[in-house]
């Protein structure tokens, strides 16, 4: 069962940053948390994911808590091609990881 | 690189008729393995998973099986579908829980 909370929906503006939040509350020492975007009719896309740390790639930005009970991935200038379904996943060293419901991003142009 | 390969891309089967679909990733050894199903409008649910060839872990009793013949190979069956076995299936691969996990592009299924 996924160990996630989001947002259903969110909407934005072109060109402005993005928070999407997501809690997790029961994550244990070792769970990473992973961010994946799916476009329709497709699959899940690997954004970027983290353990403790703040993490930055080409994609977003990770902000994880300091309690690591809750993580926001930041979009810094959202595009059209933005629009998507992200979901927050912990995968733990048992490999299996399960998906909640996401959050569907609404860029608006 | 690494790729993983899913097909068909779409299928549409009848009631009662037996299903195959392969998943094969290439560039890497001893992935762990999962089948996905999503329905219309609904997130993604965990069939399947593998660690190892002959390693098969079910997350949902159902109509469906999987196996893994070869390393890189992980095959999703069915020997009668049924109407609710329509959905989108994904097939994915994942070196461990601290990598990020590749996706296939999907095939979408429905039983008519």
């Amino acid at each position: 069962d996924a160990k996630t909370t989001q947002p259903n929906s969110m909407e934005s503006n072109e060109e402005e940053p993005v928070h999407l939040p997501c809690n997790h509350s029961t994550i244990s020492g070792t769970d990473y948390i992973h961010w994946y975007r799916q476009l329709p009719s497709q699959g899940p896309e690997y954004v970027i994911h983290g353990l403790t740390s703040n993490v930055n790639n080409r994609m977003a930005s990770l902000a994880i808590a300091e309690d690591r009970k809750s993580s926001t991935l930041i979009l810094h200038r959202a595009t059209l091609r933005d629009a998507a379904v992200y979901y927050c996943i912990l995968r733990d060293v048992s490999n299996q990881f399960y998906f909640g419901t996401g959050t569907s991003l609404t860029v608006i142009p | 690189s690494q790729t993983i390969h899913q097909w068909p891309a779409t299928l549409v089967q009848p009631v009662g008729s037996p299903l195959s679909l392969e998943c094969t990733v290439e560039g890497t050894s001893n992935p762990n393995l999962y089948w996905y199903r999503q329905a219309a409008g609904r997130g993604l649910q965990l069939l399947f998973y593998s660690v190892g060839i002959g390693q098969i872990s079910s997350e949902v009793p159902q109509n469906l099986s999987a196996s893994r013949p070869q390393d890189r190979q992980f095959i999703l069956s069915s020997k009668k579908l049924l109407l609710s076995d329509s959905g989108f299936y994904l097939c994915a691969w994942t070196r461990g829980w601290d990598t990020e996990a590749f996706f296939g592009q999907g095939t979408r299924l429905t039983v008519v």
